[in-house]
């Protein structure tokens, strides 16, 4: 039964590149979130996603951030033209559909990606 | 907007000692859930207690407890006889509902607790 998978857990990029982190949910998980994590600070909300649909992006950067969950594959999350400032741990994370309202299902995280920008 | 606020960047406690850890919330709304997540030096978010707003008994698990005072925005996480295995990061966390009808999980800036053995 595995859980969130995410990889690589560790990317280095320089400035200028393109970075992708993949997240692979749960098993019988629809529900994908992305949160970053810079150093000395908690996690931040970026996206929530289901399959084919971004449903919450008020988190993500406006520029360069895009997010995926394809009907097949793992989600990806994908910076462009990544900037020093762009260095953080990102998780995700999944959960299961709840029922309306608020569910009592919580987010599962993955191991996060550490992106290191040189 | 909802706000989580952990007063102490960083505690330290005798093994076999007691802590506890402070959380605070603002919030106007009546349900939601809190947590507490622990991230160890391997970085995973490990879940360790949640405890849904509608509920007055107070959550435990185990050696993890809270101290939930609703009125107050108050959630604090007691953890008794540490364990060296406890020393991690604690992040205080709140859940809710957003206008896109999706749940959302706000973060504190995080406890870094020590165990001394």
């Amino acid at each position: 039964n595995a859980g969130v998978m995410q990889n690589p857990r560790h990317l280095v990029r320089r400035r200028g590149q393109e970075a992708r982190l993949r997240c692979s949910p749960m098993k019988g998980h629809s529900h994908v979130y992305w949160y970053r994590q810079l150093p000395e600070e908690g996690l931040k909300f970026m996206v929530y996603l289901q399959k084919e649909n971004i449903i919450d992006e008020s988190g993500m950067p406006k520029e360069r951030f895009s997010a995926e969950f394809p009907k097949e594959g793992p989600s990806i999350l994908r910076i462009q033209q990544v900037v020093r400032g762009d260095s953080a741990a990102y998780f995700c994370a999944s959960s299961r559909p709840g029922q309306g309202g608020l569910s009592n299902q919580p987010q599962h995280f993955g191991d996060g990606t550490r992106l290191s920008i040189l | 907007a909802q706000t989580v606020t952990q007063s102490q960047p960083e505690m330290s406690v005798q093994e076999a000692e007691t802590v506890t850890l402070s959380c605070t919330y603002d919030t106007s709304e009546s349900d939601y859930y809190l947590f507490w997540y622990k991230q160890p030096p391997s970085r995973q978010m490990i879940l360790v207690i949640r405890q849904e707003a509608y509920k007055q008994q107070n959550a435990t698990e185990n050696r993890f407890s809270v101290n939930f005072q609703k009125a107050a925005k108050s959630f604090s996480l007691k953890i008794s006889d540490s364990q060296l295995g406890d020393a991690a990061m604690y992040f205080c966390a709140y859940r809710t509902l957003t206008n896109f009808g999706n749940e959302k999980l706000t973060f504190g800036t995080g406890t870094r607790l020590t165990i001394i053995p």
